[in-house]
């Protein structure tokens, strides 16, 4: 099995530019979501799903979107990308609620 | 914020030895879990203790929750090299789908 498989691994963007990360499990959870780690902050949830086509908003959601249109599949879209993103970015899933995590996204902007 | 605070942030210690760490939390809680993260990878989950537990043990891993004072610890018994990596605790609490971090404790143990 796969887990948790996020894309892509490293990614550098300038200030404006618009991406999505791309999480997906093989697993069948219901339950999806997005966390960022900031050094000394630990993790914090962005967004999270407790199924396909239900999204709810977590701790630090502004400057992100999230759709849930597969319960596989789970994206993570900056919609104006700013230096107060850089950040590294994990997706976690579960069957109610997270405990498989992926590598993460190691996002920098400049 | 709901995030949780472990104590202590960074904690060196000889190969052997026993690391104890901390974690103190906000609400009232369904359980708690502590991960481990290795230097540039995820989070892998170790251990969940529920709320009407007060201790749990797996393998060289002893947890213990005092829900009275919204804290529990980890132990690593017989420290290893291998255990070198960040421990962060997570709290389910009561109410809502989200779990809570902690601010992690970095965990260094030398040869």
């Amino acid at each position: 099995n796969a887990g948790v498989t996020q894309t892509p691994k490293f990614q550098v963007l300038k200030t404006g530019q618009s991406m999505t990360l791309q999480c997906a499990q093989d697993m069948n959870h219901e339950y999806m979501s997005w966390y960022r780690q900031d050094p000394g902050m630990g993790l914090r949830l962005i967004h999270y799903s407790v199924g396909a086509g239900i999204t709810d908003q977590g701790e630090v959601p502004n400057g992100y979107n999230v759709s849930r249109s597969t319960t596989e599949d789970f994206p993570l879209r900056l919609l104006s990308a700013a230096p107060s993103q850089t950040s590294v970015y994990f997706c976690a899933s579960g069957r109610v609620k997270p405990q498989h995590f992926g590598d993460g996204t190691r996002l920098s902007i400049l | 914020s709901q995030q949780g605070e472990e104590d202590p942030q960074a904690l060196s210690i000889q190969e052997g030895e026993n690391a104890t760490m901390n974690c103190s939390y906000k609400t009232s809680i369904n359980n708690l879990q502590w991960y481990r993260q290795n230097s540039g990878r995820g989070l892998v989950h170790l251990i969940l203790i529920r709320s009407n537990e007060r201790e749990k043990h797996s393998g060289r891993l002893r947890v213990t929750l005092d829900t009275s004072k919204k804290s529990s610890s980890l132990l690593i018994t017989a420290s290893r090299a291998a255990d070198t990596a960040s421990y962060f605790c997570a709290t389910d609490p009561r109410t809502g789908n989200q779990f809570y971090f902690g601010t992690g404790t970095s965990l260094t143990v030398i040869p």
